[in-house]
């Protein structure tokens, strides 16, 4: 069976400082891997997500993640973080084949940016 | 496009009532998914259908259903509805081809049972 572990509940940090959210899946298949953010009171929106090719993914609001096969990682960084990055992100995997639309979320990494 | 839209927003039951809701996809989304928040267990998936038929259908018990019009348009059923079906229920949409595509999230229903 899939799960994700999303490795911090929460993760503070000042405006303008560089931030890692990790999270590591295990999978027995080959599996697709998103990034998602929920802002307060609204639905997820897909930050990534890696399907094949380059490990490096590069996302939207400045954000990008690495996916690491052997250590079975795909932790979200971005150099410089903005007060507005502060919401909860979800790391998420899906099924390469069969899965269809079914993903398997992470329990979330709540990210608090301070001024 | 519209985004994904989801109706009603927020929603107050009591216990062993049932609840319907619904979800509008995305123009040209085939695939709709279901998928329960809360903060204990976090975000799960209920179901997807596609094309009118449920393809995918995640640990829930019976009372939990759903179907899906030849519009593509998606309601959910809840029944006998207990305390801890409080929760936020998202709809995602896609254009459901293969696991890559990407989900659309609507805004959710609040569903609070008291």
């Amino acid at each position: 069976a899939q799960s994700v572990t999303q490795l911090d509940s929460q993760v503070p940090v000042f405006e303008e400082a560089p931030v890692e959210l990790r999270c590591n899946y295990s999978s027995s298949v080959s599996v697709y891997l998103f990034w998602y953010v929920q802002y307060p009171n609204q639905g997820l929106q897909l930050l990534l997500k890696y399907l094949s090719g380059s490990t490096l993914v590069k996302g939207i609001n400045g954000f990008e993640a690495e996916f690491n096969k052997s250590q079975t990682s795909f932790h979200l960084r971005k150099p410089s973080v903005h007060i507005s990055d502060t919401a909860e992100y979800f790391c998420a995997v899906s099924l390469f084949s069969g899965g269809y639309n079914k993903l398997i979320f992470g329990a979330g990494t709540r990210l608090a940016v301070h001024p | 496009k519209a985004g994904v839209t989801q109706t009603p927003r927020y929603l107050i039951k009591t216990r062993g009532q049932q609840v319907t809701l619904s979800c509008s996809p995305i123009s040209g989304h085939r695939s709709v998914s279901w998928y329960q928040q809360t903060p204990g267990q976090g975000l799960q998936f209920l179901f997807e259908y596609f094309s009118e038929t449920q393809r995918n259908k995640g640990n829930f018990p019976g009372r939990f259903s759903g179907r899906q019009f030849s519009n593509s348009r998606s309601e959910m059923n809840v029944s006998t509805l207990e305390l801890g079906d409080s929760a936020l229920y998202l709809c995602a949409s896609s254009s459901g081809e293969t696991s890559a595509n990407e989900q659309f999230f609507g805004p959710g229903t609040r569903l609070t049972v008291l």
